[in-house]
């Protein structure tokens, strides 16, 4: 089965880190650009940040740079998400999605995991 | 940074109803603007690319339009599962950027 499962996601202190997986099957792992997704209780979505196939490309919101690290490990078909510096503002479920491969549905996202709820509170 | 604005907030439709979402830019993106449904605690599904394509395995009653700053998605023929929020999303300009929302709800 094609899918997504993001874990790690918990209850954590203000400036406190943690560190988000997402492990992926059902095909190449390696081909594709991943990215993070986020979306506050009741709220919309926002891009976090993605990473190159290769992870030789990474991209992010100027509001994130700094705190938020992403990377992959293609041998364990695997991406994560390393947040540091939490803030209230970042509590969230944290979706792992798949970018297209073709040049038409390059950067929109054709596969989600069911996400990880982050919850930054003292 | 692109803002994408949706209106409405909310559409209270009943099934067998046409639903006319839109979304606009707050510049051109020309056709790189994607539509996707969430249900409640489920993760969202993408619908539509570059404005008009539906993607791999979704119904024809679903239909997008527009270019430039002015989109719409068309729900023809609303069923119960088709009950939802809705998002746009642009691919043209970094940071990609999302809409508001539209919830589309039982009247």
């Amino acid at each position: 089965e094609v899918q997504l499962v993001e874990s790690g996601g918990g209850l954590v202190k203000p400036g406190g880190s943690l560190r988000l997986s997402c492990v992926a099957s059902g095909f190449t792992f390696s081909d594709y650009t991943l990215t993070w997704v986020r979306q506050a209780p009741g709220k919309g979505l926002e891009w976090v940040s993605s990473i190159s196939s290769t992870s030789y490309f990474k991209y992010s919101p100027d509001s994130l740079k700094g705190r938020f690290t992403i990377s992959r490990d293609n041998a364990e078909n695997s991406l994560y998400l390393q947040m540091d510096s939490l803030r209230a503002e970042d509590t969230a479920v944290y979706y792992c999605a798949r970018v297209g491969m073709t040049t038409v549905t390059d950067w929109y996202f054709d596969l989600w995991g069911r996400g990880t709820l982050v919850t930054v509170s003292s | 940074e692109i803002v994408l604005t949706q209106s409405p907030a909310t559409l209270s439709l009943s099934p067998g109803e046409t639903a006319t979402l839109s979304c606009r830019a707050s510049q051109s993106v020309s056709s790189s603007l994607g539509w996707y449904q969430q249900k409640p605690g489920q993760a969202p599904r993408l619908l539509i690319y570059d404005a008009s394509n539906r993607a791999t395995g979704i119904p024809a009653r679903f239909s997008g339009s527009g270019y430039g700053t002015d989109f719409t998605l068309t729900i023809s023929s609303l069923v119960p599962e088709d009950f939802a929020v809705y998002y746009c999303q642009q691919r043209s300009n970094w940071p990609l950027t999302f809409g508001g929302g539209t919830k589309v709800e039982i009247k």
